[in-house]
Formats: structure tokens, C-alpha cells, sequence
């Protein structure tokens, strides 16, 4: 089945506590993507990646930290958490530019505390 | 800057017709999407648009106008399980998408 799949699902951690949310597709996607989405903000793009190697910083990147070592994975990583990193995360992929649609993952919810 | 402008709630009843409007001003367009997001749950896609015009998709249709910058979702036939979000998002010039708040829709019975 062609899925991204995220993990954790839940976290709830503590400030400073670093923590890396893993993401993974089956699709063979080149572009691969992670958002956060707060209440009356809608989606905003953290970081995105458009093949092996090469990622670029989206809206809001202050505080995270990617990489892309395999075309499958994209992690996405908070060194030292803070409570306003509280949000729902996505990760999504898709097959590259123009109108191909972003699958996305199930989701993180993540709490510091 | 850019922007992506759509209500940010709408109540409409089971068996009726919902138009969900979006407007928006970016740097460059590489057409328009329309997900759909139930609470808790990942965005999943409804439709895209490039070419002006009406695209259908059984009960959902997709309206794009670029000289107006201005799109709309139509739900027909409304049915309890369409209470979602629908979010609007638009491909700028940089194949980056820019998303829309989201419109939360209620279906009443």
C-alpha cells in the first residue's frame, strides 16, 4: 500500500529534550515535505527536500533541522524543544513539481512541556 | 506578500449544495489544489486546477478563474460525513505551495 508513514504519533516531552520525528515513504517521491499546523494557521511549511541531499528551508525552519540521506526518509529533528514547538506535525511527499498531489502522513502530535 | 484568503467556517444542510470560495494573491501560479482534512486526521486531495474552468469530480467540482485569483469548491448532495475542513492552496512561481487557513464546514441534519 502506497503510504508516508510518521513516528511517533503522540510525544509529549520537555523543554530542551532533544527529539527526532522519523518520516518514511514507499512511493519513490523526490520531493518530501514537513508542516505544522496550528489552530487558525493553517499549514505552514518547516523544511522540504527535493531529491537526496538537498533540502531548503520553508516558512518557518527556526528550531528544526532535517536531512535526506535516502530518497525514503526524512526526519525531522528538534534539538532543543520549546513549548511554542507544540503543534501538529505532517510530513508529506510527492512526486515532484507541477500539479502532483502531496500525500501526507498520519500526523505527530507533539507537546513540550 | 502572499496570501490565500477563504471563510473560516460555513454551516450548510445535509442534501444541499456548499460553495467554499478561495482567493488568492501569490508570485506566480502553478495551479491551485483543494484538500480535505477531517479533525485529527492528514489532509487528503479533492482536485487541482491550472486551466480556468470548471473541473467535476462526482459530487465535488473545482472553479478557477486566474485573472481573478479566485477559485471555488462546490459540494453537492452534502452528506454528514463531508463535516471537514477544506483547505486551499496555490503553487506559486517556485513550485512552493502557499495554504489557505482552511474552511471548517458544518453539515447540519
Amino acid at each position: 500500500e502506497a503510504q508516508v508513514t510518521q513516528n511517533p504519533r503522540y510525544l509529549i516531552t520537555v523543554t530542551g529534550k532533544k527529539l527526532t520525528v522519523t518520516c518514511s515513504q514507499n512511493m519513490n517521491h523526490e520531493y518530501m515535505s514537513w508542516y505544522r499546523q496550528d489552530p487558525g494557521l493553517g499549514l505552514r511549511q518547516i523544511y522540504y527536500s527535493m531529491n537526496v541531499e538537498v533540502t531548503d528551508k520553508g516558512d518557518v525552519p527556526e528550531g528544526y533541522k532535517v536531512s535526506r540521506k535516502e530518497k525514503r526518509n526524512f526526519p525531522l529533528i528538534l534539538e532543543s524543544p520549546s513549548p511554542n514547538q507544540t503543534s501538529l506535525y505532517f510530513c508529506a511527499s510527492s512526486s515532484g513539481e507541477g500539479g502532483n498531489e502531496q500525500f501526507f502522513g498520519p500526523g505527530t502530535r507533539l507537546t513540550v512541556l | 506578500g502572499q496570501n490565500i484568503d477563504q471563510p473560516t467556517e460555513m454551516t450548510a444542510t445535509e442534501g444541499a449544495i456548499v460553495q467554499i470560495n478561495c482567493t488568492y494573491q501569490t508570485s506566480g501560479f502553478n495551479g491551485l489544489f483543494w484538500y480535505q482534512q477531517h479533525a485529527g486526521e492528514a489532509p487528503t486531495f479533492l482536485s487541482y486546477n491550472v486551466l480556468d474552468g470548471l473541473e467535476e469530480k462526482g459530487r465535488f467540482s473545482s472553479f478557477l478563474s486566474r485573472s481573478k485569483g479566485y477559485s471555488y469548491l462546490l459540494l453537492k448532495e452534502l452528506q454528514m460525513k463531508d463535516s471537514a475542513s477544506y483547505l486551499c492552496a496555490v503553487m506559486d512561481s517556485n513550485y512552493q505551495l502557499i495554504w489557505g487557513a482552511g474552511t471548517k464546514l458544518i453539515i447540519k441534519p
